[in-house]
């Protein structure tokens, strides 16, 4: 079975300054993981993938996250906040590497805040 | 090119109704799932459709049916309403054993009174 953990439900930054949002996964099986981001009345957008490549993932508007194995972790990261950032973001996990196969596994979703 | 379209965008139903969301996907994908979200949570599987066929299913009760239609659209029906089914519902397409990535409809928002 997999599962995702959010390890924060609300995040609050200052704009200009950097974004950690923490995930912790569980899977049996070698998974694919994902960050996507839910813009109030929109669709949900992915900004980055794992597939079993390369360990440290660049995606869409800066963001980044890395994989972690012995942690079980996929933390989403970007240095520089902007006032377009604040969504609500979920860590997603897919087990198999025919990932497009496999249902996703959500997280719970956290909340960016971005202060002026 | 189109993204993944869904219908209607809000819908209010009763308690006891039935109701049939639409989905149709990226030009070029051929499978098709549906999530339900609810208020302030993470979107939760419901199930998945490849070759007009039922290839995968989440934890929901067979009130929660659908269907694929040869041009790849796909409908979701949910008989006997519950207040509980009130969510948004979300379409994600994607080509199977191609791409890994899913791509998400805007959603039909339902209501249940």
């Amino acid at each position: 079975a997999q599962s995702v953990t959010q390890l924060d439900s609300h995040v609050s930054v200052s704009e200009g300054t950097p974004v950690l949002l923490r995930c912790n996964y569980s899977s049996s099986y070698s998974p694919s993981l994902f960050w996507y981001v839910q813009h109030p009345n929109k669709g949900l957008q992915l900004l980055l993938k794992y597939t079993s490549a390369a360990t440290l993932v660049k995606g869409i508007n800066g963001f980044e996250a890395e994989f972690k194995k012995s942690e079980t972790s996929f933390h989403l990261t970007k240095p520089s906040a902007h006032m377009s950032d604040a969504a609500e973001y979920f860590c997603v996990v897919s087990e198999g590497v025919s990932g497009s196969a496999r249902q996703l596994t959500f997280g719970s979703g956290t909340q960016l805040t971005v202060l002026p | 090119d189109a993204g993944v379209t869904q219908s209607p965008t809000h819908l209010i139903k009763t308690r006891g109704q039935q109701v049939t969301l639409r989905c149709s996907p990226k030009s070029g994908h051929d499978t098709v799932s549906w999530y339900q979200q609810a208020l302030g949570q993470g979107p939760q599987f419901i199930f998945q459709y490849y070759e007009e066929e039922e290839r995968q299913r989440g934890n929901f009760p067979d009130r929660f049916s659908g269907h694929q239609f040869p041009n790849y659209s796909s409908e979701l029906n949910v008989n006997a309403l519950l207040l509980g089914d009130s969510a948004l519902y979300l379409c994600a397409s994607t080509r199977r054993f191609i791409s890994y990535e899913q791509y998400f409809g805007p959603g039909t928002r339902l209501t249940v009174t």
